[in-house]
């Protein structure tokens, strides 16, 4: 069974940088059958992806062209980790943020979905 | 980006009642489609993946079906716990997008 456990700051200044972690137990984060996700969700703006990273025989990086310029999501193989850096964090970042993993079938066409879902982590911006 | 439409927003409905949820992509996605379910303060939950495979652990009462653009998740009996929001998300192409969420309320 893999779960994910987050962990990092609930209450943020604006211009701040957000730096969550998520534990990974049960899988590794360099397995060849699996993406490491962040996803947010707010009332506003409701579910939304920014992006993830990857191990097939080197590290892959995307990223939701809204939050591309100022997000960082690093692996980290000596803790079995990744993790979601922000920069210059506003009000509209406010929201719950999830790490999750991408599963993907064994079978051809390979299919993949969003299996589990960390903890969320509530991040407040306000000044 | 794939745009996922996702109706009802809200829907009240009675314990023994036959709910359907749908939702439309604006384009062909496959059956890259899956569905979860969400209670308050809680992280999602996979009931469906690639449209119609029912989750190890699910109850029964949940089933998927569509591919391309036109997928629906249906609850044929609702059971007490099953009142909660659901959602789709597409994983068929980056950025991956969500369903805007169906909450499903007691009548």
């Amino acid at each position: 069974q893999v779960l994910l456990q987050q962990s990092g700051p609930g209450l943020m200044k604006p211009s701040q940088t957000l730096y969550l972690t998520c534990a990974i137990s049960g899988d590794s984060v360099s397995s060849n059958r699996a993406a490491w996700n962040w996803v947010r969700q707010s009332p506003s703006r409701g579910l939304e992806w920014l992006g993830r990273t990857y191990y097939r025989s080197k590290w892959y990086y995307d990223y939701a062209v809204s939050v591309r310029s100022r997000t960082t999501i690093n692996p980290d193989t000596s803790k079995n980790q990744f993790s979601l850096q922000l920069n210059s964090v506003t009000p509209e970042d406010t929201a719950v943020y999830y790490c999750v993993r991408q599963d993907y079938s064994r079978s051809v066409p390979i299919y993949n979905w969003f299996d589990p879902w960390g903890q969320g982590t509530l991040v407040t911006v306000s000044s | 980006d794939v745009q996922v439409t996702q109706s009802p927003s809200s829907l009240s409905a009675s314990v023994g009642d036959r709910v359907t949820i749908t939702c439309r992509a604006s384009q062909s996605i496959s059956t890259y489609l899956n569905w979860y379910q969400q209670k308050p303060g809680k992280a999602p939950n996979l009931l469906i993946y690639t449209a119609s495979n029912l989750q190890s652990g699910v109850p029964s009462g949940f089933s998927g079906s569509g591919s391309g653009t036109d997928f629906t998740l249906t609850i044929s009996s609702l059971q007490p716990d099953d009142f909660a929001t659901y959602f789709c998300l597409q994983t068929y192409s980056l950025p991956y997008t969500f369903g805007q969420g169906t909450k499903l309320e007691i009548k």
